[in-house]
């Protein structure tokens, strides 16, 4: 069964800082890779998303990832986070015909 | 845009109650899906749906039902609620196939006393 491992389970940046959030999953095959966030209070909603092509995905408000086939990885940067982007991050994947499976997330708080 | 709305934001049921959560989505999407979000675990699919009157397990399904009598509406059956089934609730939809981007309601958050 295919799983999807983020490493971080609660981060603390300052406003300014760097982000990268991992995530690695096990599917060996043609994989779609999403990312998704979920604001304090509202709904789960799509970051990017990887299905082929450039390796490199940008996303809403600032956000991309890096897809990298031999390493199994998606992983999510931000070069200089905003309090507003305080919130839960999840990635996921499909690989196949298989249905999608989620991280356990990763809490972002970013200190004013 | 998509709109998926779910019934209730907030419940309060016993234990061993029958608990109904209802979910709707507007944009004619074929797939439907019912998580539960709890923390430190992500989300976990409980079921999902392709088709009308059409339902396959997910990943934890034991103590849920659910029922697709038309297109637009997924309902998630709790049969005899139990406290371990405190949790919060997303339905999500998907237009054709379980793969794609999936846009979620905003959560039903439901607590068994």
């Amino acid at each position: 069964a295919q799983s999807v491992s983020q490493h971080n389970h609660h981060v603390i940046l300052s406003e300014a800082a760097s982000l990268e959030l991992g995530c690695n999953y096990s599917y060996g095959g043609t994989v779609n890779l999403f990312w998704y966030v979920q604001y304090p209070g509202q709904h789960l909603q799509l970051l990017l998303k990887y299905f082929s092509g450039d390796p490199l995905v940008k996303g809403i408000k600032g956000f991309e990832a890096e897809f990298i086939k031999s390493k199994f990885s998606f992983n999510l940067r931000k070069p200089s986070v905003q309090w507003s982007d305080t919130a839960e991050y999840f990635c996921a994947a499909a690989g196949g015909y298989q249905k999608v499976t989620f991280g356990t997330g990763t809490k972002l708080q970013v200190i004013p | 845009d998509v709109k998926v709305t779910q019934s209730s934001r907030y419940l309060v049921k016993r234990t061993g109650e029958k608990v109904f959560l209802e979910c709707v989505q507007d944009m004619d999407h074929e797939n439907m899906f019912w998580y539960r979000q709890d923390p430190g675990l992500g989300l976990r699919l409980i079921y999902f749906s392709y088709d009308v009157k059409m339902k396959e397990k997910g990943d934890i399904p034991e103590g849920y039902s659910v029922s697709r009598e038309k297109k637009e509406r997924f309902s998630l059956i709790l049969e005899s609620a139990s406290t371990n089934q405190t949790s919060m609730y997303l339905c999500a939809s998907t237009l054709r196939r379980n793969q794609e981007t999936q846009y979620f309601g905003p959560g039903t958050r439901l607590l068994v006393l």
